[in-house]
C-alpha cells in the first residue's frame, strides 16, 4: 500500500546541517519528492530524485536514497533561518498510470539563531 | 510564466453558504490536482483531472464537493452548503504529463474559514 512516513518535528541551530528523514512503504515508486512549504504559502519543489539513483545533490540540498530500507533523506548543509519550514516527502507511482502524489504529515523544521 | 494562479487568497464565509474556489494551472499543464490541508488530516488529494477529464474523485469529501475543469486553463472546486469542518486550506497544483517525472507545481492556496 501507500504510505509515507516522517518525523513531525526537527530543530537546529544556524550553521549545521539539518537532515530530515522519510520511509515510505510502496516499492513501486518511480519519482521521490521533497517539497518546502514555508507559512501562508503553498509547496514549493525543492527537489526529486529518481528511484534507481542513491544520492542527488544540489547547492546545499543533499538527497539520499536507500531503496532497500525505503528510506529517503533530505540534509541541508549550512541551515540559516530562512529555512524554517515544513518539509514534506512524497512519492510517484508512474508505472501504475496514477498520477497523483503521496505526500508524507511533513517536518517541521526549526532553525534556531 | 506566473504560477498556479488561485482566487480567492481568503474566504470567510457562513455555514450553509456556496463557496467556490477557483485555480488556473500553468499553462501547458495537462493534470490539475486539488488538495485540503488542515493541521489534523494533513495534505489530502480531493481529485485531479487529466485534459479536463476528472480522473480520480475519491478523496472528495461527500456529495457536498464538486469540481469542475470546463477548459485547460480553468478549474473549481465549490462546496455547497459549506459547513465549519470544512475549513481548511485549500490547494491546486498542476503537472506537464509529458516531462518524465510527476513534478507538481502548487498555488498559493485558499484559506476558507466557515462560521
Amino acid at each position: 500500500g501507500e504510505d509515507v512516513e516522517q518525523s513531525l518535528f526537527l530543530s537546529v541551530r544556524e550553521g549545521d546541517s539539518s537532515v530530515i528523514n522519510c520511509t515510505y512503504t510502496d516499492s513501486s515508486s518511480t519519482y521521490l519528492y521533497w517539497y518546502k512549504q514555508e507559512p501562508g504559502a503553498g509547496l514549493q519543489l525543492l527537489t526529486y530524485i529518481f528511484s534507481n539513483m542513491d544520492m542527488k545533490q544540489d547547492q546545499r540540498l543533499t538527497v539520499l536514497l536507500n531503496k532497500k530500507d525505503k528510506h529517503l533523506s533530505l540534509r541541508i548543509a549550512d541551515t540559516q533561518t530562512g529555512d524554517s519550514a515544513i518539509y514534506f516527502c512524497a512519492e510517484s507511482y508512474m508505472d501504475t498510470g496514477r498520477r497523483a502524489l503521496t505526500f508524507g504529515s511533513g517536518t517541521r523544521l526549526q532553525v534556531q539563531p | 510564466d506566473a504560477g498556479v494562479i488561485q482566487s480567492p487568497r481568503h474566504e470567510v464565509t457562513e455555514m450553509g453558504q456556496e463557496v467556490t474556489l477557483r485555480c488556473k494551472p500553468i499553462s501547458g499543464h495537462d493534470y490539475l490536482f486539488w488538495y485540503r490541508q488542515t493541521m489534523m488530516r494533513g495534505l489530502e488529494l480531493l481529485i485531479y483531472f487529466n485534459n479536463n477529464v476528472p480522473i480520480d474523485d475519491s478523496g472528495m469529501p461527500e456529495d457536498r464537493f464538486s469540481a469542475k475543469m470546463p477548459n485547460a486553463s480553468f478549474s473549481t472546486l465549490k462546496i455547497q452548503p459549506s459547513e465549519p469542518r470544512d475549513s481548511a486550506v485549500y490547494f491546486c497544483a498542476s503537472s506537464f504529463g509529458g516531462a518524465g517525472t510527476d513534478t507538481q507545481y502548487f498555488g498559493p492556496g485558499t484559506r476558507l474559514t466557515v462560521l
